[in-house]
Parts: structure tokens; C-alpha cells; sequence
């Protein structure tokens, strides 16, 4: 099966740039999309197929994919970023998310 | 697009786990999305449980494919998870979602304590 690997957990000051990485086996072939989860709420989409923005996501919300990592970058972070974010792939037939980030905004 | 998770918040061990997810804001039956489940445990990530089609085609997690049966019922704008011999670690959150490639909209969750 296919893994992604994230780290745990990372940390931002306010105002500055948050860069998650996602990371797997030529990850840059396949398209990402990226996830925000707070506390007692369901997964919201913030990026698709590698840097698509759904309608209603801040600009300050990017993403990128190259080679063996995608990366989710928060320019900017506010207190209301404060969250898990998941990295997702579609890889033989399955769903698949990695572990998970828990970003701190200091 | 709305979705909503029922069913029962307890299951004891060896039993059927069911799951309804009713649908509003969109028709299952115009076959332009896959309809998918996907749980938590508590303080653990995402993991994803399958997907099935208005024709009733399904992909599942390779990991619960054997324990696995998902449906749909146009008629009632739902579709179904059935999860068999449930253990303690089948307790989660689950979530139904709009499989829009990627997943685009989510229920709000239902705790499932087994």
C-alpha cells in the first residue's frame, strides 16, 4: 500500500509562513489534496489536485508538488489556521491520508 | 450539499455496525459522484472505508473489504455503510462524504462506540 508520511506536529508564528509536508514515493505523479480538521469538527477540503483553492478558502492557503513531496503553505497563519491538517491521495483504488499535522500557531 | 450520518451509537462486540448517510442538496441518482464513508478513532487520524456508486459499484479499504458492505437507495437520496464482526477497535467517528474526486463535502460525524 501507498504511504504518505507527515510530521506530527509543527509550529508557526503568527503572521508568518507555515510550510506542511507530505511526503511519498514519487508523490509528484499523483495529484494531493489537502485537509484542515479543528477540534469536533469533519475534515474541510482547503486544496485540491496539488493547488487548486475551493471556493471560500483564503488565498493565503497554497499547495505545491514535486518529486517525492507535496507541500500545504499557510503565508500569513492566523490563530483560526490552529489545526490538523491531512495530505490525501487516490492510489489503486483507495483513498489513502497521511497521519496527519497538528500546526501550533504561536 | 448537506450530509447526515444516523444510526446506532452503541454496538456490541461481533455484531453489524450500520450506517445510514442521508443526502440533501444533491441527487445520488444523477451519477456524477461516488458516495464514501471514512472514520476516526479518538485522537487518531483519518482512515478512509470505501466508496460505492449509484450502480452500486464499490471500492473498499483492502484492510476491511471481508467486513465491508456499502448500498444505495436512490429512492431515499441515502446510501449505506455495514460494517460485521465489529471489535473495540472499530470505535470512531464516521463520516459520510461526497466523493467528487477529491472529497468535497462531509457529514458532520457519528460516534460509534463499540
Amino acid at each position: 500500500s501507498y504511504d504518505l508520511t507527515q510530521p506530527i506536529s509543527m509550529s508557526v508564528a503568527l503572521g508568518q509562513t507555515a510550510r506542511l509536508p507530505c511526503g511519498g514515493n514519487n508523490i509528484g505523479s499523483k495529484n494531493v489534496n489537502w485537509y484542515q480538521q479543528k477540534p469536533g469538527q469533519a475534515p474541510v477540503l482547503v486544496i485540491s489536485r496539488d493547488s487548486n483553492r475551493p471556493s471560500g478558502i483564503p488565498e493565503r492557503f497554497s499547495g505545491s508538488n514535486s518529486g517525492n513531496t507535496a507541500t500545504l503553505t499557510i503565508s500569513g497563519a492566523q490563530a483560526g489556521d490552529e489545526a490538523d491538517y491531512y495530505c490525501q491521495v487516490w492510489d489503486n483504488s483507495a483513498w489513502v491520508f497521511g497521519g496527519g499535522t497538528k500546526l501550533t500557531v504561536l | 450539499v448537506q450530509l447526515q450520518e444516523s444510526g446506532p451509537g452503541l454496538v456490541k462486540p461481533s455484531q453489524t455496525l450500520s450506517l445510514t448517510c442521508t443526502v440533501s442538496g444533491a441527487s445520488i441518482s444523477t451519477g456524477t459522484y461516488y458516495w464514501t464513508w471514512i472514520r476516526q478513532p479518538a485522537g487518531k487520524g483519518l482512515e478512509w472505508i470505501g466508496r460505492v456508486y449509484i450502480t452500486g459499484i464499490t471500492d473498499y479499504n483492502l484492510s476491511l473489504k471481508s467486513r465491508l458492505t456499502m448500498s444505495v437507495d436512490p429512492s431515499k437520496n441515502q446510501f449505506s455503510l455495514q460494517l460485521s464482526s465489529v471489535t473495540a477497535a472499530d470505535t470512531a467517528v464516521y463520516y459520510c462524504a461526497r466523493d467528487n474526486h477529491p472529497i468535497d463535502y462531509w457529514g458532520p460525524g457519528t460516534l460509534v462506540t463499540v
